[in-house]
């Protein structure tokens, strides 16, 4: 089946402690990308990347990080959590030629107290 | 991204057929028309998209206007499954080289009544 899976899909953390959100896609899609959904804000783009080693900043990248070592992985770093970043996060894979449909992830929520 | 107008919210009953509006009428020539759903707890699910003609697809048909400033999501035998928030969003074409990202508005929640 074709799918993008998050791990984990809940995580309640602390302040200041390093944690990885895992993405992973099955299609062979080139793009991927991390989205966060908030209440009222809609969902905002954290960071792409167009294909293996090309990662690019979206519209909130501000305490990320990301990587793309493998065509199927996009993880999210958050390096020291805060607050503020306690939200629904999703992953999305698409495929550059064609189409225009995204596959997007479950999501993870993710509290930060 | 030019800018979509939805209503907040609609309802339905179950197994008839729902209309969902979405105005867009500062859209260019080349922004396609994407709508997406996202039902309770789960990630955006694509649902269909167009440029110019109409589209069917297994989920929902897409009407566009000849004029391209409003287009409508046709479900056309509504299930309470289909209960959840639709976005129409528009992307352009061009914009395919660089960064496929959806911006997503307030949407349009469904109710649909059993």
């Amino acid at each position: 089946e074709a799918q993008v899976t998050q791990n984990p899909r809940y995580l309640i953390t602390v302040t200041g402690k390093k944690l990885t959100v895992t993405c992973s896609q099955n299609m062979n899609h080139e793009y991927m990308s991390w989205y966060r959904q908030d209440p009222g804000l809609g969902l905002r783009q954290i960071y792409y990347s167009m294909n293996v080693e090309v990662t690019d900043k979206g519209d909130v990248p501000e305490g990320y990080k990301v990587s793309r070592k493998e065509k199927r992985n996009f993880p999210l770093i958050l390096e020291s959590p805060s607050p503020n970043q306690t939200s629904l996060y999703f992953c999305a894979s698409r495929r550059l030629a064609g189409g225009g449909e995204q596959f997007f992830g479950p999501g993870t929520r993710l509290t930060v107290l | 991204d030019a800018k979509t107008t939805q209503p907040n919210s609609m309802e339905s009953n179950e197994e008839e057929p729902v209309h969902l509006p979405c105005n867009h009428s500062t859209i260019s020539g080349t922004d396609y028309i994407h709508w997406y759903r996202q039902l309770p707890s789960q990630g955006p699910e694509y649902v269909i998209h167009g440029l110019t003609s109409n589209v069917n697809n297994r989920m929902a048909s897409l009407a566009i206007a000849e004029d391209r400033k409003s287009s409508t999501l046709i479900l056309h035998r509504a299930t309470l499954r289909d209960a959840a928030v639709y976005y129409c969003i528009l992307r352009d074409v061009d914009s395919g080289g660089s960064n496929y990202k959806l911006t997503f508005g307030k949407g349009t929640l469904l109710t649909v009544n059993p």
